[in-house]
């Protein structure tokens, strides 16, 4: 079946703009994952929806960060006001269920802050 | 809080061979699991090998198999009979079982694996 899709693909946009990365799941899948991979940082988990519930959002990296899941499917991650330590891949994950379940991950979306 | 180490930040073997990445990890907690991710090139995160901690027996997939040793914190990877395709980089992750999915998975910095032709 159809794995977890990602859209953009690469996003270029200019500092103090906003952005929207958007994650369509696997179908059936109810838990939903956002990472940040980074030339710096490595890979840093981000926030874990079960079903369209975010039980903790700490760690997102600043307030201009939000996310949000509707239907129990798609996704989509916002960033306001970007900045230029906001430069990385964005990748989406899910899993059947918890995480007792294996995490499949979606192509990420390359976002570039100017 | 948990950690994970890959040590090996590349390597480089010719085609055929076996490789051995190693991995060590941190933590207080006695169940989770453990998995092998392979990203190429293209960046798509593709899963390996997992392994969960209260097994004994050691997880393998064809090529790849793990050697887990709870009681040292190691999770090494070895490829055996290494193709082209296999070049990517290797990431080593964690996860809690009692978090239920909610603390994510914590990704090792990564192993850059080149197989020469």
């Amino acid at each position: 079946g159809a794995g977890v899709s990602q859209s953009p693909s690469n996003k270029v946009t200019e500092k103090g703009k906003d952005v929207e990365l958007r994650c369509d799941p696997i179908s059936g899948h109810t838990a939903l994952y956002w990472y940040r991979q980074s030339l710096g940082q490595g890979l840093e988990f981000l926030i874990y929806f079960q079903g369209n519930s975010a039980p903790d959002k700490s760690g997102l990296p600043s307030d201009r960060f939000s996310a949000e899941r509707t239907g129990g499917s798609v996704s989509t991650l916002t960033i306001q006001r970007t900045q230029q330590e906001d430069s990385a891949v964005y990748l989406c994950a899910s899993s059947l269920l918890s995480g007792r379940d294996t995490q499949y991950f979606g192509p990420g979306t390359r976002l570039t802050v100017l | 809080a948990q950690t994970v180490t890959q040590s090996q930040p590349e390597m480089s073997v010719q085609e055929a061979e076996t490789v051995t990445l190693s991995c060590t990890y941190d933590t207080s907690e006695n169940n989770y699991y453990l998995f092998w991710y392979k990203q190429p090139p293209s960046r798509q995160m593709i899963l390996v090998i997992r392994q969960e901690a209260y097994k004994q027996q050691n997880a393998t997939e064809n090529r790849f198999s793990v050697n887990f040793q709870k009681a040292a914190k190691s999770f090494s990877l070895k490829i055996s009979d290494s193709q082209l395709g296999d070049t990517a980089m290797y990431f080593c992750a964690f996860t809690l079982i009692s978090g239920g999915g909610a603390d994510g998975l914590t990704f090792g910095k990564g192993t850059h694996l080149i197989i020469q032709p």
